[in-house]
Protein backbone atom coordinates (compact mmCIF):
# COMPACT_ATOMS: atom_id res chain seq x y z
CA UNK A 1 0.00 0.00 0.00
CA UNK A 2 1.46 3.50 -0.55
CA UNK A 3 -0.92 5.59 1.43
CA UNK A 4 -2.70 7.86 -1.26
CA UNK A 5 -6.14 6.56 -1.06
CA UNK A 6 -9.03 7.74 -3.54
CA UNK A 7 -12.75 8.05 -3.27
CA UNK A 8 -15.14 6.74 -4.15
CA UNK A 9 -14.04 3.63 -5.73
CA UNK A 10 -16.83 3.45 -8.39
CA UNK A 11 -19.27 6.00 -9.71
CA UNK A 12 -21.98 5.97 -12.46
CA UNK A 13 -22.96 9.32 -13.86
CA UNK A 14 -24.94 10.38 -17.24
CA UNK A 15 -23.79 12.33 -19.77
CA UNK A 16 -23.68 15.92 -19.37
CA UNK A 17 -23.37 15.53 -15.34
CA UNK A 18 -20.40 16.75 -13.21
CA UNK A 19 -18.35 14.39 -11.30
CA UNK A 20 -15.95 15.23 -8.55
CA UNK A 21 -13.17 12.85 -7.19
CA UNK A 22 -11.13 12.84 -4.01
CA UNK A 23 -7.44 11.42 -3.52
CA UNK A 24 -5.60 12.25 -0.35
CA UNK A 25 -2.08 12.19 -0.59
CA UNK A 26 0.64 10.26 1.17
CA UNK A 27 2.27 11.68 4.15
CA UNK A 28 4.82 14.23 3.46
CA UNK A 29 4.05 14.29 -0.08
CA UNK A 30 2.98 17.97 -0.93
CA UNK A 31 2.66 17.03 -5.14
CA UNK A 32 -0.51 15.10 -6.42
CA UNK A 33 -0.95 14.42 -10.36
CA UNK A 34 -3.88 13.25 -11.96
CA UNK A 35 -3.88 10.48 -15.18
CA UNK A 36 -7.06 9.16 -16.81
CA UNK A 37 -6.25 5.17 -17.50
CA UNK A 38 -8.89 3.78 -20.63
CA UNK A 39 -9.31 -0.20 -21.16
CA UNK A 40 -6.03 -1.24 -22.41
CA UNK A 41 -4.55 2.03 -22.35
CA UNK A 42 -1.39 3.29 -20.30
CA UNK A 43 -2.46 6.33 -17.92
CA UNK A 44 -2.66 9.79 -19.88
CA UNK A 45 -1.74 12.88 -17.59
CA UNK A 46 -4.36 15.31 -17.09
CA UNK A 47 -2.71 18.00 -14.49
CA UNK A 48 -0.67 18.01 -11.34
CA UNK A 49 -0.78 20.27 -8.45
CA UNK A 50 2.17 21.53 -6.32
CA UNK A 51 1.38 23.35 -3.15
CA UNK A 52 -1.52 24.17 -4.23
CA UNK A 53 -1.06 25.44 -7.59
CA UNK A 54 -1.64 24.16 -11.11
CA UNK A 55 2.09 22.56 -11.77
CA UNK A 56 1.38 21.41 -15.43
CA UNK A 57 -1.32 19.96 -18.08
CA UNK A 58 -1.63 17.69 -20.36
CA UNK A 59 -3.91 17.33 -23.52
CA UNK A 60 -6.88 17.31 -22.02
CA UNK A 61 -10.15 20.09 -22.58
CA UNK A 62 -10.86 22.85 -19.55
CA UNK A 63 -13.62 21.07 -18.55
CA UNK A 64 -11.33 19.30 -16.54
CA UNK A 65 -10.36 21.20 -13.19
CA UNK A 66 -9.01 20.43 -9.84
CA UNK A 67 -7.80 21.96 -6.69
CA UNK A 68 -5.20 21.43 -4.14
CA UNK A 69 -6.12 21.90 -0.27
CA UNK A 70 -3.61 23.26 2.16
CA UNK A 71 -3.59 19.50 3.38
CA UNK A 72 -2.03 18.50 0.05
CA UNK A 73 -5.56 16.31 -0.54
CA UNK A 74 -6.73 17.36 -4.19
CA UNK A 75 -9.94 16.86 -6.38
CA UNK A 76 -10.57 16.17 -10.16
CA UNK A 77 -13.52 17.62 -11.35
CA UNK A 78 -15.42 16.88 -14.76
CA UNK A 79 -18.31 18.99 -16.04
CA UNK A 80 -20.22 18.15 -19.07
CA UNK A 81 -18.99 14.80 -18.97
CA UNK A 82 -19.05 12.71 -22.27
CA UNK A 83 -19.29 8.51 -22.95
CA UNK A 84 -15.29 8.53 -23.54
CA UNK A 85 -14.60 10.24 -20.03
CA UNK A 86 -15.55 6.83 -18.78
CA UNK A 87 -12.11 5.22 -17.23
CA UNK A 88 -10.32 4.43 -14.24
CA UNK A 89 -8.72 7.78 -13.01
CA UNK A 90 -5.68 8.00 -10.88
CA UNK A 91 -4.34 10.04 -8.44
CA UNK A 92 -0.39 9.69 -7.94
CA UNK A 93 1.16 12.14 -4.99
CA UNK A 94 5.26 12.42 -5.02
CA UNK A 95 7.58 14.86 -2.98
CA UNK A 96 9.80 16.09 -5.91
CA UNK A 97 12.41 17.84 -2.98
CA UNK A 98 12.87 14.41 -1.45
CA UNK A 99 14.75 13.22 -4.66
CA UNK A 100 16.57 16.45 -5.73
CA UNK A 101 13.68 17.23 -7.85
CA UNK A 102 13.06 14.34 -9.70
CA UNK A 103 9.79 12.81 -8.59
CA UNK A 104 8.70 8.97 -7.85
CA UNK A 105 4.97 9.07 -8.05
CA UNK A 106 3.26 6.57 -5.70
CA UNK A 107 -0.08 6.05 -7.18
CA UNK A 108 -3.34 5.22 -5.51
CA UNK A 109 -6.05 2.22 -6.42
CA UNK A 110 -8.76 4.70 -8.74
CA UNK A 111 -11.73 6.01 -9.14
CA UNK A 112 -13.77 4.10 -11.94
CA UNK A 113 -15.85 6.35 -13.74
CA UNK A 114 -18.51 4.96 -15.97
CA UNK A 115 -20.77 7.39 -17.83
CA UNK A 116 -23.76 6.47 -19.50
CA UNK B 1 6.89 14.69 -29.25
CA UNK B 2 7.84 12.81 -26.66
CA UNK B 3 6.69 9.19 -26.54
CA UNK B 4 7.29 5.59 -24.79
CA UNK B 5 6.68 2.73 -26.89
CA UNK B 6 6.60 -0.84 -25.52
CA UNK B 7 7.08 -3.46 -28.15
CA UNK B 8 5.19 -6.40 -26.75
CA UNK B 9 1.19 -5.74 -25.93
CA UNK B 10 0.40 -9.40 -24.56
CA UNK B 11 3.18 -11.69 -23.07
CA UNK B 12 2.08 -15.33 -22.09
CA UNK B 13 5.36 -17.79 -19.94
CA UNK B 14 5.28 -20.30 -18.16
CA UNK B 15 6.82 -20.51 -15.26
CA UNK B 16 10.23 -20.46 -14.46
CA UNK B 17 11.03 -19.03 -18.68
CA UNK B 18 12.95 -15.94 -18.29
CA UNK B 19 11.69 -12.40 -19.17
CA UNK B 20 12.42 -9.36 -21.35
CA UNK B 21 9.82 -6.65 -21.93
CA UNK B 22 11.06 -4.36 -24.21
CA UNK B 23 10.76 -0.16 -23.69
CA UNK B 24 12.09 3.22 -26.04
CA UNK B 25 11.60 6.28 -25.60
CA UNK B 26 11.72 9.20 -27.67
CA UNK B 27 13.97 12.18 -26.24
CA UNK B 28 17.51 13.29 -26.67
CA UNK B 29 18.34 14.79 -23.17
CA UNK B 30 17.96 13.47 -19.56
CA UNK B 31 15.66 11.41 -18.87
CA UNK B 32 14.49 9.51 -15.38
CA UNK B 33 12.76 5.91 -16.28
CA UNK B 34 10.39 3.86 -14.35
CA UNK B 35 8.87 0.63 -14.36
CA UNK B 36 5.29 0.15 -13.03
CA UNK B 37 3.69 -3.11 -12.16
CA UNK B 38 -0.12 -3.56 -11.84
CA UNK B 39 -1.54 -6.83 -10.56
CA UNK B 40 -5.11 -7.87 -11.17
CA UNK B 41 -7.43 -5.90 -9.12
CA UNK B 42 -4.59 -3.75 -7.39
CA UNK B 43 -2.89 -0.38 -8.06
CA UNK B 44 0.00 1.02 -9.85
CA UNK B 45 2.73 -0.15 -7.76
CA UNK B 46 6.49 1.19 -8.63
CA UNK B 47 8.74 -2.17 -9.79
CA UNK B 48 12.23 -0.13 -10.01
CA UNK B 49 13.31 3.15 -11.22
CA UNK B 50 16.44 4.83 -12.94
CA UNK B 51 17.67 8.31 -12.50
CA UNK B 52 21.38 8.31 -12.55
CA UNK B 53 24.48 6.29 -12.51
CA UNK B 54 24.71 2.26 -12.40
CA UNK B 55 22.55 1.61 -15.97
CA UNK B 56 21.70 -1.52 -14.71
CA UNK B 57 18.99 -1.10 -11.68
CA UNK B 58 17.31 -3.59 -9.52
CA UNK B 59 13.78 -3.73 -8.34
CA UNK B 60 11.43 -5.50 -6.12
CA UNK B 61 10.80 -9.40 -6.83
CA UNK B 62 13.63 -10.04 -8.60
CA UNK B 63 13.42 -7.45 -11.18
CA UNK B 64 15.85 -5.34 -12.80
CA UNK B 65 16.35 -2.88 -15.86
CA UNK B 66 18.66 -1.74 -18.09
CA UNK B 67 19.60 1.59 -19.15
CA UNK B 68 20.87 1.70 -22.60
CA UNK B 69 21.29 5.34 -23.74
CA UNK B 70 22.34 4.71 -27.14
CA UNK B 71 19.32 2.88 -28.31
CA UNK B 72 17.09 5.00 -26.19
CA UNK B 73 15.52 1.80 -24.28
CA UNK B 74 14.91 0.60 -20.62
CA UNK B 75 14.08 -3.17 -21.07
CA UNK B 76 12.71 -4.67 -18.02
CA UNK B 77 13.99 -8.00 -17.27
CA UNK B 78 13.27 -11.70 -14.86
CA UNK B 79 15.69 -14.48 -15.21
CA UNK B 80 12.78 -16.30 -13.73
CA UNK B 81 8.88 -15.82 -13.77
CA UNK B 82 6.47 -16.95 -11.37
CA UNK B 83 2.85 -17.56 -12.04
CA UNK B 84 2.03 -14.68 -9.33
CA UNK B 85 4.10 -12.70 -12.00
CA UNK B 86 1.33 -12.39 -13.61
CA UNK B 87 -0.02 -8.34 -14.48
CA UNK B 88 0.21 -5.19 -16.63
CA UNK B 89 3.44 -3.93 -16.87
CA UNK B 90 3.73 -0.30 -17.48
CA UNK B 91 6.98 1.53 -18.57
CA UNK B 92 7.12 5.36 -17.87
CA UNK B 93 9.50 8.30 -18.47
CA UNK B 94 9.96 11.79 -17.23
CA UNK B 95 12.10 13.91 -20.11
CA UNK B 96 13.49 16.83 -19.60
CA UNK B 97 11.37 19.70 -17.91
CA UNK B 98 8.45 18.21 -18.34
CA UNK B 99 6.29 17.89 -15.43
CA UNK B 100 4.60 14.91 -16.61
CA UNK B 101 5.20 11.64 -16.82
CA UNK B 102 4.79 9.68 -19.75
CA UNK B 103 3.98 6.16 -20.09
CA UNK B 104 3.71 3.47 -22.56
CA UNK B 105 0.30 1.08 -23.24
CA UNK B 106 2.04 -1.60 -21.21
CA UNK B 107 2.85 -5.20 -21.23
CA UNK B 108 -0.17 -7.54 -20.56
CA UNK B 109 1.91 -10.72 -19.11
CA UNK B 110 0.42 -13.82 -18.38
CA UNK B 111 2.49 -16.90 -16.36
CA UNK B 112 1.12 -20.13 -16.58
CA UNK B 113 1.77 -22.26 -13.43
Amino acid sequence: ETGVTQSPTHLIKTRGQQVTLRCSSQSGHNTVSWYQQALGQGPQFIFQYYREEENGRGNFPPRFSGLQFPNYSSELNVNALELDDSALYLCASSSPLSEGGVETQYFGPGTRLLVL
Amino acid sequence: AQSVSQHNHHVILSEAASLELGCNYSYGGTVNLFWYVQYPGQHLQLLLKYFSGDPLVKGIKGFEAEFIKSKFSFNLRKPSVQWSDTAEYFCAVFAGNNRKLIWGLGTSLAVNP
